[in-house]
């Protein structure tokens, strides 16, 4: 079965540095998204993705956030200055069969 | 926006028993209604879904119920196991965006 991976699994930063996070969605798939969890949390949407564009972000998704297709197979996001409440786990998905959540990114910032 | 609301946040039940999850939400344009199964430190996985046009789905011991008219929209899992126990998060498709609950953590005790 196709899968949504994604790169790291964990990475923890200092406060004010950048992170990239790398998404490879289902080939065949359109839509891309992030979402992020803090733990115990529920989970939120971030930011959409669609014909190499955004088509939709949350208020979480301001301009310290960026996302990127740099080729026909990865999807990137992009935290530019790292806070403390950044620390979450991160999921890309991607549609639109069943919408597919990839593994996750646990992202520390100490 | 959308607004899911989930309940309860926190369900015990005894192994065989069945457990219902309930979830109701504000926008009548929401659209697809997914239920994903959630494992400590795991993604979010898709167990069932349901579209608007459609009352009721099963799939083995899973079905998902829908009511459009009063917006709301349940989990019922029959004859539960304790490999069930998880966080269950429900969601709505409004436009291209999926709006969770915040999740409702059962336990089957055997």
């Amino acid at each position: 079965e196709p899968e949504v991976t994604q790169t790291p699994s964990h990475q923890v930063t200092q406060m004010g540095q950048e992170v990239i996070l790398r998404c490879v969605p289902i080939s065949n798939h359109l839509y891309f998204y992030w979402y992020r969890q803090i733990l115990g949390q529920k989970v939120e949407f971030l930011v959409s993705f669609y014909n190499n564009e955004i088509s939709e972000k949350s208020e979480i998704f301001d301009d310290q956030f960026s996302v990127e297709r740099p080729d026909g197979s990865n999807f990137t996001l992009k935290i530019r200055s790292t806070k403390l409440e950044d620390s979450a786990m991160y999921f890309c998905a991607s549609s639109p069969v069943g919408y597919t959540f990839g593994s996750g990114t646990r992202l520390t910032v100490v | 926006g959308e607004n899911v609301e989930q309940h309860p946040s926190t369900l015990s039940v005894q192994e065989g028993d069945s457990a219902v999850i309930k979830c109701t939400y504000s926008d009548s344009a929401s659209n697809y209604f997914p239920w994903y199964k959630q494992e400590l430190g795991k993604r979010p996985q898709l167990i069932i879904d349901i579209r608007s046009n459609v009352g009721e789905k099963k799939d083995q011991r899973i079905a998902v119920t829908l009511n459009k008219t009063a917006k709301h929209f349940s989990l019922h899992i029959t004859e539960t196991q304790p490999e069930d126990s998880a966080v269950y998060f429900c969601a709505a498709l409004r436009g291209n965006q999926f709006y969770f609950g915040t999740g409702t953590s059962l336990t089957v005790i055997p």
